[in-house]
């Protein structure tokens, strides 16, 4: 089973910050926060990932709590593009096998 | 990124026929491969992990004799889908995660299947 809850659905105004939150309470000591997404009908595509350090990349920013039982992932500056189902999934690394929850449609609008 | 490419892009095929879809790492070498499977309107399901020179290693509820796996090269992976059925058209979606110590995976375009 997926160990991250998302809303299921979020607007954002194109050229506004997009803020994606995800819930993670159950993280062991060992595991990573990844987030990929999915546009319409194409395979995911890898975004970002943490341990505990927040991080940036060309791509996006991702805050995790200090307490690292959360996480946003930020789109700074969303473009109709960036419309996609957001998946935020946590991993031990190990296997590197990723369990997808449901992740979060983000809609961004003209 | 690393660049995974699929065949075909799209199949429809007849009840009771087999069909053979590739998953090819086109820029680097892969041990380990996964083939993951998407119903409308859901996420992605993760079918199996594919090793390169062994036996592929299923999820739970994943029939290894229906979903045929074979990953024959270190670029290479196939999944045959044999004796297809309507309730098996789905979206079916490969990854690889390109050597140990790199976190992200890169997936494959998918290849969309439908049986009539």
């Amino acid at each position: 089973d997926a160990k991250t809850t998302q809303p299921p659905s979020m607007d954002c105004a194109e050229g506004r910050a997009a803020n994606l939150p995800c819930n993670h309470s159950t993280i062991s000591g060992n595991e990573y926060v990844y987030w990929y997404r999915q546009i319409h009908s194409q395979g995911p595509q890898y975004i970002i990932h943490g341990l505990k350090n927040n991080e940036t990349n060309e791509m996006a920013s991702l805050i995790i709590t200090e307490d690292r039982k959360s996480s946003t992932l930020i789109l700074p500056h969303a473009t109709l593009r960036d419309t996609a189902v957001y998946y935020c999934i946590v991993d031990g690394g190990a296997t590197n096998k990723l369990i997808f929850g449901t992740g979060t449609l983000l809609a961004v609008q003209p | 990124g690393a660049v995974v490419s699929q065949h075909p892009s799209w199949v429809i095929c007849k009840s009771g026929t087999s069909v053979k879809i590739e998953c090819r790492s086109l820029d680097f070498q892969a041990t380990t491969m996964f083939w993951y499977r998407q119903f409308p309107k859901q996420s992605l399901m993760l079918m199996a992990t594919s090793n390169e020179g062994s036996k592929a290693t299923y999820e739970q509820g994943v029939e290894k004799d229906k979903f045929l796996i074979n990953h024959a090269s270190l670029t290479l992976s196939t999944l045959t889908v044999t004796s297809a059925h309507p309730e098996d058209s789905s979206f079916y979606i490969c990854s690889v995660r390109p050597v140990a110590g790199v976190h992200e995976q890169y997936f494959g375009p998918g290849t969309r299947l439908t049986v009539t």
